[in-house]
Protein backbone atom coordinates (compact mmCIF):
# COMPACT_ATOMS: atom_id res chain seq x y z
CA UNK A 1 0.00 0.00 0.00
CA UNK A 2 0.49 3.57 -0.09
CA UNK A 3 3.62 5.08 2.50
CA UNK A 4 3.28 7.95 4.56
CA UNK A 5 6.81 8.56 6.52
CA UNK A 6 6.87 10.78 9.66
CA UNK A 7 9.56 12.54 11.22
CA UNK A 8 10.77 12.47 13.47
CA UNK A 9 9.20 9.81 15.48
CA UNK A 10 9.80 10.90 18.27
CA UNK A 11 11.18 14.48 20.08
CA UNK A 12 11.69 15.80 23.70
CA UNK A 13 12.41 19.98 23.54
CA UNK A 14 12.40 22.10 26.19
CA UNK A 15 9.55 24.54 27.27
CA UNK A 16 9.23 27.59 24.81
CA UNK A 17 11.19 25.97 21.66
CA UNK A 18 9.26 25.42 18.89
CA UNK A 19 8.88 21.98 16.92
CA UNK A 20 9.23 20.77 13.32
CA UNK A 21 6.88 17.41 12.50
CA UNK A 22 7.15 16.60 8.71
CA UNK A 23 4.41 14.48 6.85
CA UNK A 24 5.83 12.66 3.36
CA UNK A 25 4.05 11.00 1.26
CA UNK A 26 6.73 8.54 -0.53
CA UNK A 27 5.12 6.78 -3.59
CA UNK A 28 2.38 9.29 -3.94
CA UNK A 29 0.82 12.67 -4.51
CA UNK A 30 -1.09 13.94 -2.06
CA UNK A 31 -2.95 17.59 -1.85
CA UNK A 32 -4.80 17.08 1.38
CA UNK A 33 -3.16 16.05 3.90
CA UNK A 34 -4.73 15.76 8.02
CA UNK A 35 -2.94 16.16 11.42
CA UNK A 36 -3.96 14.40 14.69
CA UNK A 37 -3.43 14.95 18.10
CA UNK A 38 -3.87 11.33 19.94
CA UNK A 39 -3.40 11.84 23.68
CA UNK A 40 -2.51 8.29 26.13
CA UNK A 41 -5.34 5.86 26.08
CA UNK A 42 -7.65 8.18 23.93
CA UNK A 43 -8.48 8.32 20.31
CA UNK A 44 -7.45 10.30 17.51
CA UNK A 45 -8.39 13.87 17.01
CA UNK A 46 -8.21 15.79 14.07
CA UNK A 47 -6.62 19.34 14.38
CA UNK A 48 -6.39 20.28 10.69
CA UNK A 49 -6.03 19.65 7.93
CA UNK A 50 -2.80 20.57 5.19
CA UNK A 51 -4.21 21.86 1.55
CA UNK A 52 -0.97 21.65 -0.67
CA UNK A 53 -0.72 25.66 -2.15
CA UNK A 54 -3.26 27.10 -0.07
CA UNK A 55 -4.06 27.80 4.24
CA UNK A 56 -4.81 24.93 6.18
CA UNK A 57 -8.17 24.64 7.92
CA UNK A 58 -8.37 24.38 11.69
CA UNK A 59 -10.89 22.32 13.82
CA UNK A 60 -12.31 23.92 16.70
CA UNK A 61 -10.26 24.64 19.49
CA UNK A 62 -7.11 24.46 17.66
CA UNK A 63 -4.87 27.21 17.65
CA UNK A 64 -3.43 28.06 14.15
CA UNK A 65 -1.10 30.41 15.32
CA UNK A 66 0.12 27.70 17.76
CA UNK A 67 0.18 24.66 15.41
CA UNK A 68 1.74 25.93 12.17
CA UNK A 69 0.81 23.95 8.90
CA UNK A 70 2.79 24.28 5.79
CA UNK A 71 2.03 22.49 2.98
CA UNK A 72 4.53 23.55 0.24
CA UNK A 73 4.67 20.35 -2.38
CA UNK A 74 2.46 17.52 -3.14
CA UNK A 75 4.35 14.69 -1.17
CA UNK A 76 5.18 17.23 1.99
CA UNK A 77 3.54 18.65 5.14
CA UNK A 78 4.98 20.18 8.19
CA UNK A 79 3.42 21.13 11.79
CA UNK A 80 5.37 22.96 13.80
CA UNK A 81 4.76 23.50 17.06
CA UNK A 82 5.52 26.82 18.48
CA UNK A 83 6.52 27.81 22.01
CA UNK A 84 5.92 24.78 23.17
CA UNK A 85 5.23 23.95 26.42
CA UNK A 86 4.27 20.76 28.81
CA UNK A 87 0.52 20.68 27.74
CA UNK A 88 1.39 20.14 24.26
CA UNK A 89 2.91 16.97 24.83
CA UNK A 90 1.35 14.57 22.98
CA UNK A 91 1.08 12.13 20.24
CA UNK A 92 0.72 13.91 16.71
CA UNK A 93 0.41 11.91 13.77
CA UNK A 94 -0.87 12.86 9.78
CA UNK A 95 -2.53 10.89 7.30
CA UNK A 96 -2.86 11.51 3.41
CA UNK A 97 -5.37 10.36 1.11
CA UNK A 98 -3.87 8.89 -2.11
CA UNK A 99 -6.09 10.51 -5.32
CA UNK A 100 -8.97 8.93 -6.71
CA UNK A 101 -9.18 6.44 -4.11
CA UNK A 102 -10.98 6.11 -0.89
CA UNK A 103 -7.85 4.86 1.12
CA UNK A 104 -6.43 7.12 3.91
CA UNK A 105 -3.14 6.16 5.48
CA UNK A 106 -1.48 7.27 7.85
CA UNK A 107 2.64 8.00 9.00
CA UNK A 108 3.87 6.58 11.84
CA UNK A 109 3.76 9.01 13.95
CA UNK A 110 5.74 11.64 16.51
CA UNK A 111 5.76 11.50 20.37
CA UNK A 112 6.45 14.71 21.50
CA UNK A 113 7.45 15.37 24.99
CA UNK A 114 7.98 18.76 25.98
CA UNK A 115 10.04 19.73 29.72
CA UNK B 1 -21.60 15.77 15.25
CA UNK B 2 -21.08 12.06 14.46
CA UNK B 3 -19.59 9.59 17.50
CA UNK B 4 -18.52 6.04 17.12
CA UNK B 5 -18.95 3.47 20.09
CA UNK B 6 -16.59 0.75 20.19
CA UNK B 7 -17.07 -2.17 21.93
CA UNK B 8 -15.67 -4.09 23.89
CA UNK B 9 -13.00 -1.50 25.18
CA UNK B 10 -10.94 -3.95 25.32
CA UNK B 11 -10.52 -8.25 25.10
CA UNK B 12 -7.89 -10.73 25.70
CA UNK B 13 -8.53 -13.93 24.30
CA UNK B 14 -6.53 -16.95 24.02
CA UNK B 15 -4.46 -18.01 20.67
CA UNK B 16 -6.65 -19.46 17.95
CA UNK B 17 -10.01 -18.10 19.32
CA UNK B 18 -12.25 -16.16 17.55
CA UNK B 19 -13.22 -12.53 18.11
CA UNK B 20 -15.68 -9.91 17.32
CA UNK B 21 -15.10 -6.15 17.45
CA UNK B 22 -18.38 -3.63 17.02
CA UNK B 23 -18.69 0.50 16.29
CA UNK B 24 -21.52 1.86 16.30
CA UNK B 25 -22.73 5.09 14.88
CA UNK B 26 -24.94 7.99 16.24
CA UNK B 27 -25.61 8.58 12.37
CA UNK B 28 -25.81 6.72 8.79
CA UNK B 29 -21.98 5.95 7.55
CA UNK B 30 -20.93 6.77 4.38
CA UNK B 31 -17.17 5.41 4.83
CA UNK B 32 -16.42 3.47 7.97
CA UNK B 33 -12.67 2.56 8.22
CA UNK B 34 -10.65 -0.07 10.33
CA UNK B 35 -7.13 0.83 11.28
CA UNK B 36 -4.89 -1.70 13.23
CA UNK B 37 -2.37 0.69 15.86
CA UNK B 38 0.24 -0.63 18.10
CA UNK B 39 0.77 1.93 21.48
CA UNK B 40 2.46 4.97 20.29
CA UNK B 41 2.41 3.69 16.69
CA UNK B 42 1.10 4.47 13.54
CA UNK B 43 -2.38 3.39 12.08
CA UNK B 44 -2.37 0.31 9.67
CA UNK B 45 -4.90 0.74 7.05
CA UNK B 46 -7.07 -2.72 7.39
CA UNK B 47 -10.23 -2.03 5.44
CA UNK B 48 -12.92 0.46 4.39
CA UNK B 49 -16.45 -0.06 3.70
CA UNK B 50 -19.25 1.93 1.73
CA UNK B 51 -22.27 0.19 1.11
CA UNK B 52 -24.64 -1.39 3.26
CA UNK B 53 -24.44 -4.91 3.11
CA UNK B 54 -20.80 -4.82 2.37
CA UNK B 55 -18.33 -7.04 3.50
CA UNK B 56 -14.22 -7.69 2.76
CA UNK B 57 -11.85 -9.94 4.12
CA UNK B 58 -7.90 -9.61 4.36
CA UNK B 59 -5.96 -12.93 5.42
CA UNK B 60 -8.13 -13.75 8.37
CA UNK B 61 -9.84 -10.53 9.11
CA UNK B 62 -13.26 -9.90 8.06
CA UNK B 63 -15.10 -6.84 8.40
CA UNK B 64 -18.81 -5.91 7.17
CA UNK B 65 -21.19 -2.73 7.48
CA UNK B 66 -24.86 -3.66 8.39
CA UNK B 67 -27.49 -2.74 5.84
CA UNK B 68 -28.57 0.56 7.49
CA UNK B 69 -25.15 1.65 7.72
CA UNK B 70 -25.28 2.23 11.41
CA UNK B 71 -23.23 -0.52 12.62
CA UNK B 72 -19.77 -2.23 11.32
CA UNK B 73 -18.08 -5.70 12.84
CA UNK B 74 -14.75 -6.65 12.74
CA UNK B 75 -14.25 -10.55 12.75
CA UNK B 76 -10.79 -12.29 13.53
CA UNK B 77 -10.37 -15.71 12.75
CA UNK B 78 -8.10 -18.03 14.73
CA UNK B 79 -6.53 -15.38 16.44
CA UNK B 80 -2.69 -15.13 16.88
CA UNK B 81 -0.08 -12.73 18.52
CA UNK B 82 0.32 -10.64 15.60
CA UNK B 83 -2.90 -9.58 15.55
CA UNK B 84 -2.61 -7.65 19.10
CA UNK B 85 -2.88 -4.64 19.39
CA UNK B 86 -5.43 -1.28 19.36
CA UNK B 87 -8.35 -1.30 16.61
CA UNK B 88 -9.86 1.72 15.55
CA UNK B 89 -12.84 2.65 13.61
CA UNK B 90 -13.33 5.66 12.24
CA UNK B 91 -15.78 7.54 9.69
CA UNK B 92 -15.76 10.72 8.05
CA UNK B 93 -18.91 12.82 9.16
CA UNK B 94 -19.57 14.56 6.20
CA UNK B 95 -20.69 11.73 3.97
CA UNK B 96 -17.63 10.61 2.48
CA UNK B 97 -16.70 14.13 0.40
CA UNK B 98 -13.66 15.57 2.76
CA UNK B 99 -11.94 12.65 4.30
CA UNK B 100 -11.66 14.34 7.80
CA UNK B 101 -12.42 11.43 9.87
CA UNK B 102 -13.78 10.72 13.28
CA UNK B 103 -12.94 7.82 15.86
CA UNK B 104 -13.81 5.72 18.13
CA UNK B 105 -11.81 5.39 21.39
CA UNK B 106 -10.77 1.85 20.32
CA UNK B 107 -10.69 -1.49 21.21
CA UNK B 108 -7.55 -2.96 23.01
CA UNK B 109 -6.96 -6.58 21.92
CA UNK B 110 -4.57 -8.72 23.63
CA UNK B 111 -4.16 -12.48 22.31
CA UNK B 112 -2.29 -15.04 24.65
CA UNK B 113 -0.54 -17.54 23.23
Amino acid sequence: GAVVSQHPSRVICKSGTSVKIECRSLDFQATTMFWYRQFPKQSLMLMATSNEGSKATYEQGVEKDKFLINHASLTLSTLTVTSAHPEDSSFYICSARVAGSEKLFFGSGTQLSVL
Amino acid sequence: SQELEQSPQSLIVQEGKNLTINCTSSKTLYGLYWYKQKYGEGLIFLMMLQKGGEEKSHEKITAKLDEKKQQSSLHITASQPSHAGIYLCGADPSGGSNYKLTFGKGTLLTVNP
